[in-house]
């Protein structure tokens, strides 16, 4: 059972935005970093956001990430039919001294 | 390019080993810390094990800690995963991950394709 959770799916028409919030606790998102990650069907996930914030190279400023407290939020605007995935937050838990991913949320556009 | 590609994966009987491994080229392998993650079919992702760029520091999630033991040889660029004392709830996709070096805490960067194990009898 993951120690992150997220809602299991969340819908929005193609242009508008989604926010997806990931929740979780003192040892795990209050005091680590957070990434996030799409993936697509029968495909490895992909890196969207690191470091709470930050966009690898490549990924579209239409994807943004925040913190705060025991939560984090990954935000898409301009909501893409391409956008449709499983997007999962992510985080290492120094209590429990793992890496923890959250339960995913599945975007329908 | 970074490239990791992992191979191993297979259908073995429950109590059974594996060893996957995953090939890496395209950057500097002994400078990143590497993670094996897996996913069950139809469910969300389980990060397995970390280890750090010189073996220093290694990580087990705890279902299984004692069953599985990773490692890597930096001469080679490679990463390795041994499976002991396999459990029909080991099914599943495993990846190999990269952490990388810019980052301040420890996000994925680049993922294999996976490799598919399967436990069963």
């Amino acid at each position: 059972q993951s120690v992150l959770t997220q809602p299991p799916s969340v819908s929005a028409a193609p242009g508008q935005t989604v926010t997806i919030p990931c929740s979780g606790s003192d040892s795990n998102i209050g005091n680590n970093y957070v990434s996030w990650y799409r993936q697509l069907p029968g495909t490895a996930p992909k890196l969207l956001i690191y470091d709470n914030n930050k966009r690898p190279s490549g990924i579209p400023d239409r994807f943004s990430g925040s913190r705060s407290g025991t939560s984090a939020t990954l935000g898409i605007t301009g909501l893409q039919t391409g956008d449709e995935a499983d997007y999962y937050c992510g985080t290492w838990d120094t209590r429990l001294s793992v890496y923890v991913f959250g339960t995913g949320t599945k975007v329908t556009v | 390019e970074v490239q990791l590609v992992e191979s191993g994966g297979g259908l073995v009987q429950p109590g059974g080993s594996l060893r996957l491994s995953c090939a890496a080229s395209g950057f500097t392998f002994s400078s990143c810390s590497m993670n094996w993650v897996r996913q069950t079919p139809g469910r969300g992702l389980e990060w397995v094990s970390y280890i750090s760029s010189s073996s220093s520091n290694i990580y087990y999630a705890d279902s299984v800690k004692g069953r599985f033991t990773i490692s890597r040889d930096n001469a080679k660029n490679s990463l390795f995963l041994q499976m002991d004392s396999l459990r029909a709830e080991d099914t599943a996709v495993y990846y190999c991950a990269r952490r990388p070096i810019i980052a301040l805490g420890i996000p994925f960067d680049y993922w294999g394709q996976g490799t598919v194990v399967t436990v069963s009898s």
